[in-house]
């Protein structure tokens, strides 16, 4: 199906463990987004990309990490996760101009 | 830096009476500006997508108007419904395409 998916939809991992968040989109769109999402905080941007191979810090980039080699990918690391990295976390896909079109998350719990 | 902010943060109605969000930002240089619903553990729906030369959108029972001047967006629904109780998002796109997002109305229509 055409959209954009997020895996795994649910995730528990132990501090200090290494976890990718994985983001695909079927559009083809230039641009993708990680955000994520917090009681009290909102929804805030932790990284962006314009296109394959070019990425951009958001306003919470610390601890996080992520790549672009095709379009339609875009994970996000977390290099050693912390427990305030607990949270929910989305990606979203746009076409400059047309709006954004976001995935269904993924919940992030650190013990 | 642009801030955007949305009041009142939470709004109980009985159904049948219409819905009046707002949304109001800093920065009136701005692309576009974005309606979305959330629903409880869910994700993000769009509803409605104004781009900075239009003055409204309208899709259904759901009217957004901008006024990019005074850096303010209103969303109404008319004739609420129990099934439109969410959390209601407001998110103005600006330079680089990124999305700064409010802190969301959560409504409660009342059967």
């Amino acid at each position: 199906d055409a959209g954009i998916t997020q895996s795994p939809r649910y995730k528990i991992t132990e501090t200090g463990r290494q976890v990718t968040l994985m983001c695909h989109q079927t559009w083809s769109h230039s641009y993708m987004f990680w955000y994520r999402q917090d009681l009290g905080h909102g929804l805030r941007l932790i990284y962006y990309s314009a296109a394959a191979d070019i990425t951009d810090k958001g306003e919470v980039p610390d601890g996080y990490v992520v790549s672009r080699s095709k379009t339609e990918n875009f994970p996000l690391t977390l290099e050693s996760a912390t427990r305030s990295q607990t949270s929910v976390y989305f990606c979203a896909s746009s076409l400059q101009g047309y709006g954004y079109t976001f995935g269904s998350g993924t919940r992030l719990t650190v013990v | 830096k642009q801030e955007v902010t949305q009041i009142p943060a939470a709004l109980s109605v009985p159904e049948g009476e219409n819905l009046v969000l707002n949304c109001s930002f800093t920065d009136s240089a701005i692309y576009n500006l974005q309606w979305f619903r959330q629903d409880p553990g869910k994700g993000l729906t769009s509803l409605l997508l104004i781009q900075s030369s239009q003055r409204e959108q309208t899709s259904g029972r759901l009217n957004a108007s901008l006024d990019k001047s005074s850096g303010r967006s209103t969303l109404y629904i008319a004739a609420s419904q129990p099934g439109d109780s969410a959390t209601y998002l407001c998110a103005v796109e600006a330079a680089g395409n990124k999305l700064t997002f409010g802190g969301g109305t959560r409504v409660l229509v009342k059967p």
